[in-house]
């Protein structure tokens, strides 16, 4: 089945410690974003892949890091959590990032910060 | 404020009716898609429809597009509970960019 999948789905960590949310997709995808959704505010983009070893920031990148050394795989590190990063985090996924094919998303990481 | 701005916030519906959701946009486009969010859940596309576009269906779905207005309406027909769910329209930036930018949403309740 084609999908994305994140873990975990939830996660309840402290302030200052470093965590990882992973993201992978088995359909190919050249393009692969990053997005945090807070009431009222619909999705903020953090940082987007356009393909391996390729990642730009979105528009709200302060506090996190990406990688993408491999094409299936693009995790969001948070180094040093704070409470303000307390969000519902969704990985996304396309053909290209171009908006000329939807994008298919994960489940959804709850994450609160202590 | 957003790229995309969805209007209404929320809107509360009988089952048989039909919804109407706006989204309003600021900059031109290449593309709009709409999404639909359950509770908690990750974003399902709709449909996306191009900037050459005026109008697309798709089974009880129709999304107009009228550039001149930078506007997009979703309609949904013959709505059921299980329509109940939050929508979302996506407009990709035209600036050069790979950004695609999502509004804050229309909260859809469908009364059986």
């Amino acid at each position: 089945e084609a999908q994305v999948t994140q873990n975990p789905r939830y996660l309840i960590t402290v302030t200052g410690k470093k965590l990882t949310v992973t993201c992978s997709q088995n359909m190919n995808h050249e393009y692969m974003s990053w997005y945090r959704q807070d009431p009222g505010l619909g999705l903020r983009q953090i940082y987007y892949s356009m393909n391996v070893e390729v990642t730009d920031k979105g528009d709200v990148p302060e506090g996190y890091k990406v990688s993408r050394k491999e094409k299936r795989n693009f995790p969001l590190i948070l180094e040093s959590p704070s409470p303000n990063q307390t969000s519902l985090y969704f990985c996304a996924s396309s053909y290209s990032g171009k908006g000329d094919y939807g994008y298919t998303f994960g489940s959804g990481t709850r994450l609160t910060v202590v | 404020s957003q790229q995309g701005e969805e209007d209404p916030q929320a809107l509360s519906i009988q089952e048989g009716e039909n919804a109407t959701m706006n989204c309003s946009y600021k900059t031109s486009i290449n593309n709009l898609q709409w999404y639909r969010q359950n509770s908690g859940r990750g974003l399902v596309h709709l449909i996306l429809i191009r900037s050459n576009e005026r109008e697309k269906h798709s089974g009880r779905l129709r999304v107009t597009l009228d550039t001149s207005k930078k506007s997009s309406s979703l309609l949904i027909t013959a709505s059921r509970a299980a329509d109940t769910a939050s929508y979302f329209c996506a407009t990709d930036a035209n600036t050069g960019g790979f950004k695609t930018i999502f509004g804050a949403g229309t909260r859809l309740f469908v009364k059986a």
